[in-house]
Formats: structure tokens, C-alpha cells, sequence
């Protein structure tokens, strides 16, 4: 079975510097794809970023990217220049497209983005 | 409509009545989950469903939760006999497994038993 994992409940940083969300995950399969979403107080989940495990290029989006470690089966997030509309529980989620094998997120990771 | 639509937004009961919580998915999406999300909490799995395959009820956590999707659109979720740990904001997301698998997710009801 495929697990995500989100070691770290909490972090917070302040205004224009950069923090890093870690996310492992844990699964058989070659073929898959992770996912950072982010959920504000309005709690609309929104897409952040997607990265497709076959694809060796970290992805972008503007202030935020990935470091996707396939080996070690990490997936961590990390947005810079950081913006107090940042603040946000943020959650790792892992699928494996063309089964019938569920969208599984991780536990989340709060952050608060300090002025 | 555009997005996910879920209906109500918020909702009170009594302890022991049966609950209806409804999703109308992004039309031509494929795939529809329900995922349940305690106070502060992720978000917990509760059922999945893909086109004409029977669902993946793995994640329901009594026989008092039930899901159907008629047609291959629109999805109820109901909870019967209602009880305060079902209080919760319940979550339905879908998408189109192939090209995009991005899951798009309504805002959610709210439900609070009293």
C-alpha cells in the first residue's frame, strides 16, 4: 500500500525567506504522480505544483518548486520569497494514474508566514 | 459549472438523524473522491470512484457511511443515524484520470452534529 508521510506538523518563516516542507512517500509502483496542495483558511484545496515521476526535471511554478528524489522517494516543497499569503496548511499527495489506486494525502504541515 | 459544487455548505443536525451531503463533479471528469477532514486534521479517505468500476469503499469507517454516483456525475454521500464524531468539513474532489490528473476539489460542507 502507498503511504505519504509529512514529518513535520509545523513551520513557520518569515516574510521573503525560503522554507522547505518535507514529504516521503512510500510505494511499489514506477509510474506515479505527487502533488502539493494547499489549503487556506478559506479551506479551497488548491493545486500548487506536480511533478510526474518520470520526469528527472524538478518542477517550477513561479516562487515555488520541488526537490523530487525518486530513489529516496522524497518530495519536498520549497517556496521562496515567502508572502504572508502563504499562510496555509500544505499537503503531499501521491496517485498512480490509469488504476484504480486512490488520491492519498499526507497528514499536512501548517505554515505561518511571519511579517 | 466551473468547478467542483458541493451542497450545503454548512450543515447542523441532531445526534441519530440521517444526513445527505451532495458533490457535482466538473463535468467529463472520470473520477470522484470523498475525503473527510477533522478539525486540523488531513484529510481522511473515505470512498473513490472511477467511471464504471465498482468504488473503493476502503475508507469508510462504519456501515453507517454510504456513497452513490449516479449516472457517473453527481454523488451523495449519507450518514446515517448521525453521531458528534462525524462532525467534520467533508470534501469531494474530482478529475479525469489520463493527460491531467489534477483533482479539483469543492470548498467543502461542514457538518456539526449536535
Amino acid at each position: 500500500a502507498q503511504t505519504v508521510t509529512q514529518s513535520q506538523p509545523e513551520m513557520s518563516v518569515q516574510e521573503a525567506e525560503t522554507v522547505t516542507l518535507s514529504c516521503t512517500y512510500d510505494t511499489s509502483e514506477n509510474n506515479y504522480y505527487l502533488f502539493w496542495y494547499k489549503q487556506p483558511p478559506s479551506r479551497q484545496m488548491i493545486l500548487v505544483i506536480r511533478q510526474e515521476a518520470y520526469k528527472q526535471q524538478n518542477a517550477t511554478e513561479n516562487r515555488f518548486s520541488v526537490n523530487f528524489q525518486k530513489a529516496a522517494k522524497s518530495f519536498s516543497l520549497k517556496i521562496s520569497d515567502s508572502q504572508l499569503g502563504d499562510t496555509a496548511m500544505y499537503f503531499c499527495a501521491f496517485m498512480t494514474p490509469y488504476n484504480t489506486d486512490k488520491l492519498i494525502f499526507g497528514t499536512g504541515t501548517r505554515l505561518q508566514v511571519f511579517p | 459549472g466551473a468547478g467542483v459544487s458541493q451542497s450545503p455548505s454548512n450543515k447542523v443536525t441532531e445526534k441519530g438523524k440521517d444526513v445527505e451531503l451532495r458533490c457535482d463533479p466538473i463535468s467529463g471528469h472520470t473520477a470522484l473522491y470523498w475525503y473527510r477532514q477533522s478539525l486540523g486534521q488531513g484529510l481522511e479517505f473515505l470512498i473513490y470512484f472511477q467511471g464504471n468500476s465498482a468504488p473503493d469503499k476502503s475508507g469508510l469507517p462504519s456501515d453507517r457511511f454510504s456513497a452513490e454516483r449516479t449516472g457517473g456525475s453527481v454523488s451523495t454521500l449519507t450518514i446515517q443515524r448521525t453521531q458528534q464524531e462525524d462532525s467534520a468539513v467533508y470534501l469531494c474532489a474530482s478529475s479525469f484520470l489520463g493527460q491531467n490528473t489534477e483533482a479539483f476539489f469543492g470548498q467543502g460542507t461542514r457538518l456539526t452534529v449536535v
